[in-house]
């Protein structure tokens, strides 16, 4: 069955950098895209960016102005969402989803664990 | 950016209730409006997909409707396990947005 499994909890000081993982299985790997969204303490869901399995395409929210950068790994299964310059506004649960095809159209069907960051001095 | 309105914020309810939840797009969307479930401490769960399609796995008493800017997800005869969060998503153009939220309170 479909599994995405993400790493876990992370903090870390304003100004560093945090990269959250997640392994995928039970499909194959580029058939599929993966999103990443984020979730604030108490707050609604944002998304952040979208990458392709297959090709490595990528798309992300001018949100993260050039903070953001999402990877894909397809010998181990596993996108990774890097993000830069942390601020405390950035303390969030980090989801990654998958998605069959584009992110036109798409639909995230299966969701990770996801990954609480905390950032704080 | 396009942005997505829910209505209502919140609500409350009874188990058995007929309830419905609309989602409106700033612009266009076609067709391309997701509907999640959120419980607390737990991610998100597709429900309907491309307005109106349900996901597998979910029961027929959640069904959504409309097209270009306003949607609507409707749950018949509301379950005690229906007690959640629910988010649209349009997925038309990027970024990809999500509605505020409209968590569903037991009455």
């Amino acid at each position: 069955q479909v599994q995405l499994v993400q790493s876990g909890a992370e903090e870390k000081n304003p100004g560093a950098s945090v990269k959250v993982s997640c392994k995928a299985s039970g499909y194959s790997f580029s058939t599929y895209g993966f999103h990443w969204v984020r979730q604030a303490p108490g707050q609604g869901l944002e998304w952040m960016g979208w990458i392709s399995a297959g090709t490595g395409n990528t798309k992300y929210s001018q949100s993260f102005q050039g903070r953001l950068t999402i990877t894909r790994d397809a010998t181990t299964s596993t996108t990774h969402m890097e993000l830069r310059s942390l601020r405390s506004e950035d303390t969030a649960v980090y989801y990654c989803a998958n998605t069959r095809g584009t992110w036109y159209g798409a639909h995230l069907d299966y969701w990770a664990q996801g990954t609480l960051v905390t950032v704080s001095s | 950016d396009i942005h997505m309105t829910q209505s209502p914020s919140s609500l409350s309810a009874s188990v058995g209730d007929r309830l419905t939840i609309t989602c409106r797009a700033s612009q266009t969307v076609s067709i391309h409006l997701n509907w999640y479930q959120q419980k607390p401490g737990k991610a998100p769960n597709l429900l309907i997909y491309s307005t109106s399609s349900l996901q597998s796995g979910v029961p027929s008493r959640f069904s959504g409707s409309g097209s270009g800017t306003d949607f609507t997800l409707t749950i018949d005869s509301l379950q005690p396990e229906d007690f959640a969060t629910y988010y649209c998503q349009q997925t038309y153009n990027i970024p990809l947005t999500f509605g505020g939220g409209t968590k569903v309170e037991i009455k």
